[in-house]
């Protein structure tokens, strides 16, 4: 059964930093990986989306890397504003429905 | 941009009653998802269809059902309420399950069983 674990559970940076958010999970054999934002009470939104035989994926100042033999994905965001602010989740597709989320790390981005 | 719509964002209801949530999306998506979100535990996947009138379970399906009459629509059922289905319920959607194919979701709803 894939499992996968997002440490820390809650980060906190001074605006500015460029930072890593990380996402490990057991099971190699992915279809796609994706990362989420998510703000307090609302529903997720998609970031970025990783296919399993890509290595990496930009979008503005975010950086999503993927890594399939080492089971880990790192999510970097340059500069990072309070905007910014949120729970950050992935997720891992091992084909058709079969998609497992993590619990997040908590970002929260002191100006 | 999909859209994904649900009717509600907050609802109180009581125990024993039986309660409909309703998830609409706007981009013809063949797959349809409802998951509940609660603390610690994360995203877990209670049912999801690929097509009008399938439906699968997931991995938390006990003490729900589902509709999906239309493509657009589906409905997650809650038979008769307990207190441990309060959660935040996503519905989500995605086009046909390829590997380049984003989930989309809904804002949530917030359900709390009294």
């Amino acid at each position: 059964k894939q499992e996968v674990t997002q440490i820390p559970a809650a980060l906190s940076v001074p605006e500015g930093e460029n930072l890593v958010l990380n996402c490990s999970f057991t099971d190699s054999a992915i279809y796609n990986l994706q990362w989420f934002r998510q703000d307090p009470g609302k529903g997720l939104t998609s970031l970025l989306l990783i296919q399993s035989s890509q290595r990496e994926q930009t979008s503005g100042r975010l950086n999503a890397s993927l890594d399939k033999s080492s089971g880990r994905s790192t999510l970097y965001i340059a500069a990072s504003q309070p905007g910014d602010s949120a729970t950050y989740l992935c997720a891992v597709s091992g084909g058709y429905q079969k998609v497992t989320f993590g619990t997040g790390t908590k970002l929260q981005v002191i100006p | 941009d999909v859209k994904v719509t649900q009717s509600s964002r907050y609802l109180v209801k009581r125990t024993g009653e039986k309660v409909f949530l309703e998830c609409v999306q706007d981009m013809d998506h063949e797959n349809m998802f409802w998951y509940r979100q609660d603390p610690g535990l994360g995203l877990r996947l209670i049912y999801f269809s690929y097509d009008v009138k399938m439906k699968e379970k997931g991995d938390i399906p006990e003490g729900y059902s589902v509709s999906r009459e239309k493509k657009e629509r589906f409905s997650l059922i809650l038979e008769s309420a307990s207190t441990n289905q309060t959660s935040m319920y996503l519905c989500a959607s995605s086009l046909q399950g390829g590997s380049n194919e984003k989930l989309f979701f809904g804002s949530g709803t917030q359900l709390s069983v009294l």
